[in-house]
């Protein structure tokens, strides 16, 4: 199963960007690249998906790089709420296996 | 108010006993899944379904069993036979499976057995 790879933990400080990155170098040619977040004790909640191309909306922006080994989630203006553990995951276009790894996720934490 | 509800929030249980975690979506979507989270972990996938009546293993379905009878509704038993059934336990549903569609997330439930 494709896999990513991201850092444990950033930091930021509030109203400024944040970008968090992302690799994945075993993707394959049908598989979304998406982005959660999760506060604690609570469920994860959807933020962006891409393919190729990137992507905006009004949660965040979605870079996506050429060879679509790497992504990168970008927060324009991080604001305390943004504060929360992100997964990126990759999910096949078909969906026929369903294998979602959400893997520990990278912490972000927002500095006021 | 479109979403997924599951009930109940935190739920107790002596070691022994089979428990069933309820998880209903009024989305009109054909895709559910359960996961499993324990602390400072990602989630791991128990069970999903695709469509009414038919469902399939995640990676780790051992220990529990759910069923699809209605598309709104994708319960989940933990049985005695789950070794460490203590964990969050989240739900979610998505349009269809498969690569474009987001899976929409409960809130979840606690479960403590003892």
């Amino acid at each position: 199963d494709a896999k990513t790879t991201q850092p444990n933990s950033m930091e930021s400080n509030e109203e400024e960007p944040v970008h968090l990155p992302c690799n994945h170098s075993t993707i394959s040619g049908t598989d979304y690249i998406h982005w959660y977040r999760q506060l604690p004790s609570q469920g994860p909640e959807y933020v962006i998906h891409g393919l190729t191309s990137n992507v905006n909306n009004r949660m965040a922006s979605l870079a996506i790089a050429e060879d679509r080994k790497s992504s990168t989630l970008i927060l324009h203006r991080a604001t305390l709420r943004d504060a929360a553990v992100y997964y990126c995951i990759l999910r096949d276009r078909e969906g026929g296996s369903e294998k979602l790894v959400f893997g520990k996720g990278m912490k972000l934490t927002v500095n006021p | 108010d479109g979403g997924i509800t599951q009930s109940p929030k935190y739920l107790f249980r002596k070691e022994g006993q089979n428990v069933t975690l309820s998880c209903e979506q009024n989305l009109n979507h054909d895709a559910m899944y359960w996961y499993r989270q324990d602390p400072g972990q990602g989630l791991r996938l128990i069970y999903y379904s695709q469509i009414v009546n038919d469902f399939q293993k995640g990676d780790i379905a051992e220990g529990y069993s759910v069923s699809r009878e209605k598309k709104e509704s994708f319960p989940l038993t933990v049985t005695s036979a789950q070794k460490n059934p203590t964990a969050f336990y989240l739900c979610a549903s998505s349009l269809t499976a498969g690569g474009p569609h987001e899976q929409y997330f409960g809130p979840g439930t606690r479960l403590t057995v003892t």
